[in-house]
């Protein structure tokens, strides 16, 4: 069966600190894709990240870090110096070869960055 | 470009009454999906349009829900009669290919469905 867990309800930091909201997902088809979106105050969920089975590589986009492990199932995203503006939910999310178009999301994650 | 539009932005109704939703995705994209977030719960897969035709319905929760879209524009999702679990936020996204594009799917803010 096809899940996304992310453990971490609500994460709260000081501004500058650096935070990790894991992802741990379940499939069992050796082709899918990984993603994060998030969700600020104004409710729509912006892309951030993709990820396919194939590519392990971790990707740095700023001061975001993404660390993709097959090993433990998992798909873990990092925040280097938070800011205020990181405040959001953020969601991991999976899909599968056979049916791309068809996201299974985590319970997200609550990330409160404080002045 | 305008993003993915959805109105209303929220909705109380009493259970048993009518509501309709709308999505108006980005302007050349064929593929819109609906998806519902229910009480900090993960966010579901109802189900994926391919211009007017329904390609995947698997998610729809049951026969009080009812989605189209008319000439492959916009899309409506009408719940009759809702019930108090229907209550949640209900996404739109819209895409130009099935989830394999580079830049994922386009979500709009979603529309808060509050059944009381």
């Amino acid at each position: 069966a096809q899940k996304v867990t992310q453990a971490q309800t609500e994460i709260s930091v000081v501004e500058k600190e650096d935070v990790t909201l894991d992802c741990v997902y379940e499939t069992r088809d050796t082709t899918y894709y990984l993603f994060w979106y998030k969700q600020p105050p104004s409710g729509e969920l912006v892309f951030l990240i993709r990820r396919n089975s194939f590519d392990e590589q971790n990707e740095i986009s700023g001061r975001y870090s993404w660390n993709f492990q097959k090993s433990t199932s998992s798909f873990n995203f990092t925040i280097t110096a938070s800011q205020v503006v990181d405040s959001a939910v953020y969601f991991c999310a999976l899909s599968e070869a056979d049916r791309t178009y068809k996201y299974i999301f985590g319970t997200g994650t609550r990330l409160k960055v404080l002045a | 470009e305008a993003g993915v539009t959805q109105f209303p932005s929220h909705s109380v109704i009493e259970k048993g009454q009518t509501v309709t939703l709308r999505c108006d995705p980005i302007s050349g994209h064929d593929n819109l999906y609906w998806y519902r977030r229910v009480m900090g719960k993960e966010i579901k897969f109802l189900l994926h349009f391919v211009k007017e035709s329904k390609q995947d319905e698997s998610g729809m929760p049951n026969n009080r829900f009812l989605a189209e879209r008319t000439g492959g524009t916009y899309s409506t999702l009408k719940v009759q009669p809702a019930e108090l679990e229907d209550s949640g936020v209900y996404f739109c996204a819209s895409s130009l290919g099935q989830g394999t594009d580079t830049y994922g799917y386009t979500f709009g803010s979603g529309t808060r469905l509050t059944v009381v």
